[in-house]
């Protein structure tokens, strides 16, 4: 079974921030918090991960909590391309790690 | 990063008959992944396929109806056999590097 709880779909308005949630609260200590996003008809693209502290790259930025209990991916500025479905995902970072899909959030920016 | 071709892109098929679909990747990889997005679904994991060794295949899912191989380092295959309706989905191949998981852009399979 997936480990993580996002909703199922949220919208926002093109040019602002778009926050989206997600819980973990069974995460191990050695479980990284990955995100990923499928657009339509494409195959799921990385977008940022993170263990503890809160991250940052060119496409977004991902907080964490300080229990590590849950997180929320940011997309600073969201655009139109941004409408996808954001998978979040816990994972370990060692070995060859399977990457379990939950059931994602869907996320729509509206001009 | 690695770059993943998957072949065909999409397949129409008869109920009853194979498919085999190709995994390609730019680098050496030890372990290739198949997926299975059916409509409107999110992604399942089939199976993890390691070089030289047989399959390790996901609750759910046998080896005589989704025969993987791997043959080296850069290639695999997944065959969907005895297809029916309800194998209309779209097949994804993944590999992990670093840290990251790549995928393919996915095989969109129609059976009828």
């Amino acid at each position: 079974d997936a480990k993580t709880t996002q909703p199922t779909s949220m919208d926002c308005a093109e040019g602002r921030a778009a926050n989206l949630p997600c819980n973990h609260s069974t995460i191990s200590g050695n479980e990284y918090v990955y995100w990923y996003r499928q657009i339509h008809s494409q195959g799921p693209q990385y977008i940022i991960h993170g263990l503890k502290n809160n991250e940052t790259n060119e496409m977004a930025s991902l907080i964490i909590t300080e229990d590590r209990k849950s997180s929320t991916l940011i997309l600073p500025h969201a655009t139109l391309r941004d409408t996808a479905v954001y998978y979040c995902i816990v994972r370990a970072n060692t070995g060859g790690f399977k990457t379990i899909f939950g059931a994602g959030t869907r996320l729509f920016v509206k001009a | 990063s690695a770059v993943i071709s998957q072949k065909p892109s999409r397949d129409i098929c008869q109920r009853g008959t194979s498919l085999t679909i190709q995994c390609q990747v730019d680098s050496q990889v030890t372990m290739m992944f198949w997926y299975r997005q059916q409509p409107g679904q999110s992604l399942t994991l089939i199976a993890t396929a390691n070089q030289g060794s047989e399959a390790t295949y996901e609750s759910g899912f046998v080896i005589d109806k989704f025969p993987i191989s791997r043959p080296n380092l850069t290639f695999s295959t997944l065959t969907v056999s005895n297809m029916s309706p309800e194998d209309s989905s779209i097949y994804l191949c993944s590999v992990s590097g670093g840290t990251e998981a790549f995928f393919g852009q996915g095989t969109r399979l129609t059976v009828v």
